[in-house]
């Protein structure tokens, strides 16, 4: 069974940067069509996609967010890693990573969910 | 982007009676591949999001067969057959025909 976890501060200060890391298991990020992204969601608000990274290392940004995020990847540790800069108190919120794949018959979703850590943002 | 918008925000149901709900897209979701790539997701209380219904129409692993997915290009519904008490929760729909992938505001789900 795929699994994702998120790990990272519960707390940051305002113009601190937030570093995330899901960690995964049961999936390989070397494995063609293997993506993990991130989605964030604030207290009693909608979902918002911020970024995916593929097997091939192609990476996507939300274009509001894309100057103050980079995401990598650790395929030996079976990590990923998001970075946001400039930390403000609007970007509180659960953060999760999420598992997807692409090809013609795969689901090209997010189909398996960590369960999300919650960052706060105050001085 | 393309924006999602769900219809109703807030759905009283009677439980054992049938739900719907609506994802409008302010564009179409035709992948130049031919699929449309328009998912629904259910997230319970204090829960992750789980996916329940991908490319219109497929049910993901383990979902009941009571959720179903119908639509074609910028309108799509969810439904429910007959509502569960564990059915409570907020549903997304989301589009990964296009990036940034969006997701609608969500739909809450509740017993009347």
């Amino acid at each position: 069974q795929i699994t994702l976890k998120e790990s990272g501060p519960t707390l940051v200060k305002p113009t601190q940067t937030l570093t995330l890391t899901c960690t995964f298991s049961e999936f390989s990020l070397s494995t063609s069509g293997v993506g993990v992204g991130w989605i964030r969601q604030p207290p009693g608000k909608a979902l918002e996609w911020l970024a995916l990274i593929y097997w091939d290392d192609d990476k996507r940004y939300s274009p509001s967010l894309k100057s103050r995020l980079t995401i990598t990847k650790d395929t030996s540790k079976n990590q990923v890693v998001l970075t946001m800069t400039n930390m403000d108190p609007v970007d509180t919120a659960t953060y999760y990573c999420a598992h997807t794949f692409i090809a013609p018959t795969s689901t090209v979703s997010f189909d398996y969910w960590g369960q999300g850590t919650l960052v706060t943002v105050s001085s | 982007d393309i924006v999602m918008t769900q219809t109703p925000l807030s759905s009283p149901v009677t439980l054992g009676q049938p739900a719907s709900i609506s994802c409008r897209s302010s564009q179409s979701l035709v992948h130049i591949d031919g699929n449309t790539y328009l998912s629904w997701l259910q997230q319970r209380p204090g829960q992750p999001p789980r996916l329940l219904i991908y490319k219109i129409s497929n049910r993901f692993s383990g979902v009941p067969d009571r959720f179903s997915g119908s639509g074609a290009g910028t309108d799509f519904t969810l439904k429910i057959s007959r509502v569960e008490a564990e059915d409570v929760g907020v549903y997304y729909c989301m589009q990964t025909t296009q990036f940034p992938y969006t997701f609608g505001q969500g739909t809450k789900l509740e017993i009347k």
